[in-house]
């Protein structure tokens, strides 16, 4: 799998949008991009994953540049509550293997 | 539809003892994923495993470590004579049947305490 550098820490203030970046400029063809999230003393949540195409859900959208060596997590109006450790993941769907989780970076919103 | 469950929540041993961590996997999934975390540190993949079948094991520790999947029941890690350094937080993840497209749910962790 593709390795991935994600800044250590960031600040975002409430209500803000807060945007993660990863590096991942060794990506191949066939592997996604993943992005999960840590509460303080929680198991990891899915938030979102995208091959090429910019991706929007309930939580997040994706955006992934066209020569996909990095992407972009957008939490349009942050909150409180996510503040947590987010997780940028690169692999190969379907391959039946595990995720390999990385450091993170480590998002503070603020009031 | 009840998410992964782990038990116990927390658990103390003392050096030399044996831990047994159960993971739930969520209904309808066949593949388990165990992870650890350490204290202040980020999740370190252990083992994956199908119904009565490792899949992968390639990030569990070489002696006193060991999980299974039965045809029935939960995922069992056990830790044989366990260590200070064993203290952790240990997650099991679960996936679907049919088509692993890497989203894994996680379960709350259990969280051993080595004295």
């Amino acid at each position: 799998d593709a390795k991935t550098t994600q800044p250590t820490s960031m600040d975002c203030a409430e209500g803000r949008a807060a945007n993660l970046p990863c590096n991942h400029s060794t990506i191949s063809g066939n592997e996604y991009v993943y992005w999960y999230r840590q509460i303080h003393s929680q198991g990891p949540q899915y938030i979102i994953h995208g091959l090429k195409n910019n991706e929007t859900n309930e939580m997040a959208s994706l955006i992934i540049t066209e020569d996909r060596k990095s992407s972009t997590l957008i939490l349009p109006h942050a909150t409180l509550r996510d503040t947590a450790v987010y997780y940028c993941i690169v692999r190969v769907a379907d391959s039946g293997y595990a995720l390999n989780f990385g450091k993170g970076t480590s998002l503070l919103v603020t009031p | 539809n009840a998410g992964v469950m782990q038990n116990p929540r927390h658990l103390v041993r003392r050096r030399g003892q044996e831990a047994r961590l159960r993971c739930s996997p969520m209904k309808g999934h066949s593949h388990v994923y165990w992870y650890r975390q350490l204290p202040e540190e980020g999740l370190k993949f252990m083992v994956y495993l199908q119904k009565e079948n490792i899949i992968d094991e390639s990030g569990m520790p070489k002696e006193r470590f060991s999980a299974e999947f039965p045809k029935e029941g939960p995922s069992i890690l056990r830790i044989q004579q366990v260590v200070r350094g064993d203290s952790a937080a240990y997650f099991c993840a679960s996936s679907p049947y049919t088509v692993n497209t890497g989203e894994l749910f996680f379960g709350e962790g259990s969280r051993l305490t080595v004295l």
